[in-house]
């Protein structure tokens, strides 16, 4: 079975830019989350999306932004890029098969790093 | 008081010892519990879940849960040079995963 997918890896914006990252989960998982990983901050969570609806979302800004599309595919959007925005940002998908919310194993993709200057 | 809590570490252990990490979590209601690895420069990797009071072990690695005192550990077994990583521990909350800082493990030949 294939594993988290991430587009793209690597990114290089300037500040004032938007991004869209894109996630792929693992086939047959319909929840997704995200966390933005820096060395000061740890992992933090940023939300998450099962069958194309956002259940959960962390402490940032409204410039931070997700959706979940109908084949469990998700997108995050970060607009008004910002120096302080610099870092990996994780996609981990789970099964959770009757949608509970009750955390189940999560397997992250491979990241993209993002870069701000 | 921080959600989930870790030794930043580094845990320094000799080739062949027995490392341990620990971690204590806030919310007597969490159901879940993970512990990932993570290299240098890549992404987390789940190596151990644990659901129940007790016990789990999968090869050389043992989760340990106790719920009553809201910590959780990992030994590695017959530590090799290639388990040195940062080693995060995670808790299940409501739709999503609660992490710790990460301990910072260096095995040494």
């Amino acid at each position: 079975k294939a594993g988290v997918t991430q587009t793209p890896r690597y990114l290089i914006k300037t500040r004032g830019q938007q991004v869209t990252l894109s996630c792929s989960p693992i086939s047959g998982h319909r929840s997704v989350s995200w966390y933005q990983q820096t060395p000061g901050q740890g992992l933090q969570f940023l939300f998450e999306y099962f069958s194309e609806t956002q259940r959960n979302k962390g402490n940032f800004p409204g410039r931070f932004s997700g959706r979940q599309f109908s084949n469990s595919r998700s997108e995050m959007n970060v607009s008004t890029l910002e120096l302080g925005d610099s870092a990996l940002y994780l996609c981990a998908s789970s099964f959770d098969p009757a949608g509970t919310g009750i955390q189940s194993e999560q397997f992250f993709g491979p990241g993209t790093r993002l870069t701000v200057l | 008081q921080k959600e989930v809590e870790q030794n930043s570490g580094p845990l320094s252990v000799p080739e062949g010892a027995i490392a341990s990490l620990n971690c204590t979590y806030s919310d007597r209601g969490s159901q879940s519990f993970f512990w990932y690895r993570q290299y240098s420069g890549k992404s987390p990797e789940l190596i151990m879940s644990i659901y129940s009071n007790g016990d789990k072990e999968d090869g050389r690695f043992t989760a340990q849960l106790n719920k009553a005192s809201q910590y959780v550990s990992l030994l590695i077994r017959d530590s090799q040079p290639s388990d040195s990583a940062t080693y995060l521990c995670a808790v299940g909350g409501y739709n999503k995963l609660i992490f710790g800082a990460g301990t910072r493990l260096a095995v040494h030949p």
